[in-house]
C-alpha cells in the first residue's frame, strides 16, 4: 500500500502553544484530509484540502495541500486541554480510497 | 440520523474461533470500507465495496471475509481468529464520490487469545 509518513509521531505540549505536524508521501495525491480520533472513538474529519497550495482553516486549526501535492501540514494555534488526540492525514491517489497515515499523537499539559 | 454504527463494542474470542463483526449506516453511503488500527501503523484497509453486491480486497485481506447485500449493513467475519488479529476494528462510508471523505464508526475492540 502507500506510505504515508506523519510526524512527529507523538508531541508534549503545554495549554496555549501553537502545534505544527506535517505528513510527506512519495505519491502525489489528489486530495488531503486530517482526522482527529479521541480515545475509544473513531476518526472525524476535520479539513478536507483539494488543490496544491490550498490552505484551510478550521477555527483553530489550519491545513495546507503541499504544492508539490506530496504533503500536507496542520497547524493547531493556542492548544488546549480537548486537542488531546491522534491526529491522521490521509490522501486520495484516485477513485474512492483514501490511504492513512500513522499518526501524531497529542497531549497537551494543562 | 445515527450515521455508521458498529457492534460490538468489544470481544474477546479464542484461536480458531469466527465472529461477524456488524456495520451499518443509515446515510445511503454508495462505498463502505473496514480498516483495522494497530500501534504505530495508522490505519490499514481490508475490504471495501462500491455498492451492494460487490466487494474488493484491501491492504490487509487475508483471514476475513466480507459481504454487500445491502446498501446499509457491510459485516465482516473473521473465519478463524488468530492472535495477529487482535486489533481495533473500524468500519467507514462515504458517497460514491468521497471527496468529503469518510464517516467512521466508533470502532470494535477485538482480542483473540
Amino acid at each position: 500500500g502507500q506510505q504515508l509518513n506523519q510526524s512527529p509521531q507523538s508531541m508534549f505540549i503545554q495549554e496555549g502553544e501553537d502545534v505544527s505536524m506535517n505528513c510527506t508521501s512519495s505519491s502525489i495525491f489528489n486530495t488531503w484530509l486530517w482526522y482527529k480520533q479521541d480515545p475509544g472513538e473513531g476518526p472525524v474529519l476535520l479539513i478536507a484540502l483539494y488543490k496544491a497550495g490550498e490552505l484551510t482553516s478550521n477555527g483553530r486549526l489550519t491545513a495546507q495541500f503541499g504544492i508539490t501535492r506530496k504533503d500536507s501540514f496542520l497547524n493547531i494555534s493556542a492548544s488546549i486541554p480537548s486537542d488531546v488526540g491522534i491526529y491522521f492525514c490521509a490522501g486520495q491517489l484516485a477513485g474512492n480510497q483514501f490511504y492513512f497515515g500513522t499518526g501524531t499523537s497529542l497531549t497537551v499539559i494543562p | 440520523n445515527a450515521g455508521v454504527t458498529q457492534t460490538p463494542k468489544f470481544q474477546v474470542l479464542k484461536t480458531g474461533q469466527s465472529m461477524t463483526l456488524q456495520c451499518a449506516q443509515d446515510m445511503n453511503h454508495e462505498y463502505m470500507s473496514w480498516y483495522r488500527q494497530d500501534p504505530g501503523m495508522g490505519l490499514r484497509l481490508i475490504h471495501y465495496s462500491v455498492g451492494a453486491g460487490i466487494t474488493d480486497q484491501g491492504e490487509v485481506p487475508n483471514g476475513y471475509n466480507v459481504s454487500r447485500s445491502t446498501t446499509e449493513d457491510f459485516p465482516l467475519r473473521l473465519l478463524s481468529a488468530a492472535p495477529s488479529q487482535t486489533s481495533v476494528y473500524f468500519c467507514a462510508s462515504s458517497p460514491w464520490t468521497g471527496v468529503y471523505g469518510y464517516t467512521f464508526g466508533s470502532g470494535t475492540r477485538l482480542t483473540v487469545v
